[in-house]
């Protein structure tokens, strides 16, 4: 069973870029058969999908915030990692990393998400 | 932004049946994408209940089943237990607008 575990700052200033790790164990991330991903969680609030990733490395993202994200992947290190750019209040949240699958991966569009990491809150604050 | 509506609550007594309903449109549930079902416990990540409308993963118990018709769909929990007071999540994809993975509001769902 795959556990995947999130590190990072849990606090970042105004304007700066908030970047996180999620580490893969108990089995391997180079895997066609899944992808990769963020999702965030405002206190108090729903769920938000942010991007994934495939570990060759082929991204997508969010149309509401893709201008100021990226998403990248490191194999040899079993780990992706979260980039968000210019962030204000509204980017507070709990972080989750997930990997997601569906039946086939040719097409993303029946995917879920399983397992999620135990997430981290990142507060945006001076 | 979620384009998923559920309510925002419902309850019941325990051994009752509950219904969560999740409700899209014709660019994500009506264009037949699928709709897949979370659990939240207070204080923990979402938990996978039900993917690809119907479909439990292994360990969860056959009191939760989900359907889908049309641009909505349901997840019901049958003879309800304490322990499934959670917020409860929908999930499907968008092809609108860029496209993307969306979520319903969420639902909590209250043990009486």
């Amino acid at each position: 069973q795959q556990q995947l575990q999130e590190s990072g700052p849990g606090l970042v200033k105004p304007l700066e870029t908030l970047s996180l790790k999620c580490a893969v164990s108990g089995g391997s991330l180079s895997s066609d058969s899944y992808f990769w991903g963020w999702i965030r969680q405002p206190p108090g609030k729903g769920l938000e999908w942010i991007g994934s990733i495939s570990y060759h490395g082929s991204a997508y993202y969010s149309p509401s915030l893709k201008s100021r994200v990226s998403i990248s992947v490191d194999t040899s290190k079993s780990h992706f990692s979260l980039q968000l750019s210019s962030v204000t209040a509204a980017d507070t949240a709990v972080y989750f990393c997930v990997r997601h699958a569906g039946f086939t991966m040719i097409v993303l569009d029946d995917n879920w998400f399983d397992p999620w990491g135990q997430g981290i809150l990142v507060t945006v604050s001076s | 932004q979620s384009v998923l509506a559920q309510p925002p609550s419902v309850s019941g007594a325990p051994g009752q049946r509950v219904t969560i309903s999740c409700s899209g449109g014709s660019s994500n549930i009506g264009a037949g994408y699928d709709v897949h079902w979370y659990q939240q416990l207070p204080g923990t990540a979402p938990k996978l209940l039900i993917y690809a409308n119907n479909n439990r993963p292994s360990g969860v118990p056959d009191r939760f089943s989900g359907s889908k018709s049309g641009t909505s769909a349901s997840l019901a929990i049958t003879g309800l237990q304490a322990e499934d007071e959670a917020d409860y999540y929908c999930q499907s994809y968008d092809s609108s607008l860029g496209a993307s993975y969306v979520f319903g509001t969420g639902t909590k769902v209250t043990v009486l």
